[in-house]
């Protein structure tokens, strides 16, 4: 079975520093991974995937995700943190047991210091 | 164009009452999820459907909870007697065929109170 684990609930930085967001993913399969923003009282918001293309992917706002088969990994970065970056934010993985459903870990709250 | 809405986005009702929440896919998709996500928690599958039909409702956690798509768009996630462990905020995603690699669009979700 497909599962996620986000190794911080919380991590905090300060604004202009580097983010790091970790997630490992457990897959019997190449596996499709995604991570999503989700802003207080806001819908969530797909940040980026990867669906077994280039291992360093791009997405909104300056975040990039690395997809590492060796370490089972898929760790969110950011170069530099803004203010507007503060929010909850989820590694999710895509079932493959046939439907495809999402499996969510369990949230990473990032707060951002001035 | 529009994205995926939910209908109502707050619903308190009392314990033992019935509750239909709704929502309105992006227009052109098969795929519709729903997931419901308490508090401190990440979001947790209920049940999908594609096209009409549900493909898979493995999520629902007991009889109490049903959904439909009639048509193949709106669907409606109904709770039947609610407790008061039903509150919880309540999502809908649709997707363009529910492939493995397909995106799926969130709504903003309906915060359910169950007092």
């Amino acid at each position: 079975a497909q599962s996620v684990t986000q190794l911080d609930s919380h991590v905090s930085v300060s604004e202009g520093t580097p983010v790091l967001l970790r997630c490992n993913y457990s897959s019997s399969y190449s596996p499709s991974l995604f991570w999503y923003v989700q802003h207080p009282n806001k819908g969530l918001q797909l940040l980026l995937k990867y669906t077994s293309a280039a291992t360093l992917v791009k997405g909104i706002n300056g975040f990039e995700a690395e997809f590492k088969k060796s370490e089972t990994s898929f760790h969110l970065t950011k170069p530099s943190a803004h203010m507007s970056d503060a929010a909850e934010y989820f590694c999710v993985v895509s079932d493959t047991s046939g439907t495809y459903k999402y499996i969510f870990g369990t949230g990473t709250r990032l707060k951002v210091l001035a | 164009g529009a994205g995926v809405s939910q209908t109502p986005s707050n619903k308190v009702t009392e314990k033992g009452k019935y509750v239909e929440l709704r929502c309105d896919p992006i227009s052109g998709h098969t795929a519709l999820y729903w997931y419901r996500q308490s508090l401190g928690q990440g979001p947790e599958f209920l049940i999908y459907f594609q096209g009409t039909g549900a493909a898979d409702d493995s999520g629902l956690p007991n009889d109490r909870f049903f959904a439909v798509r009639p048509e193949g768009s709106v669907s409606t996630l109904k709770i039947q007697r609610t407790e008061r462990g039903d509150s919880a905020v309540y999502l809908c995603a649709s997707s363009l065929s529910g492939g493995f690699t397909d995106t799926q669009y969130f709504g903003p979700g309906t915060r359910l109170t169950v007092l």
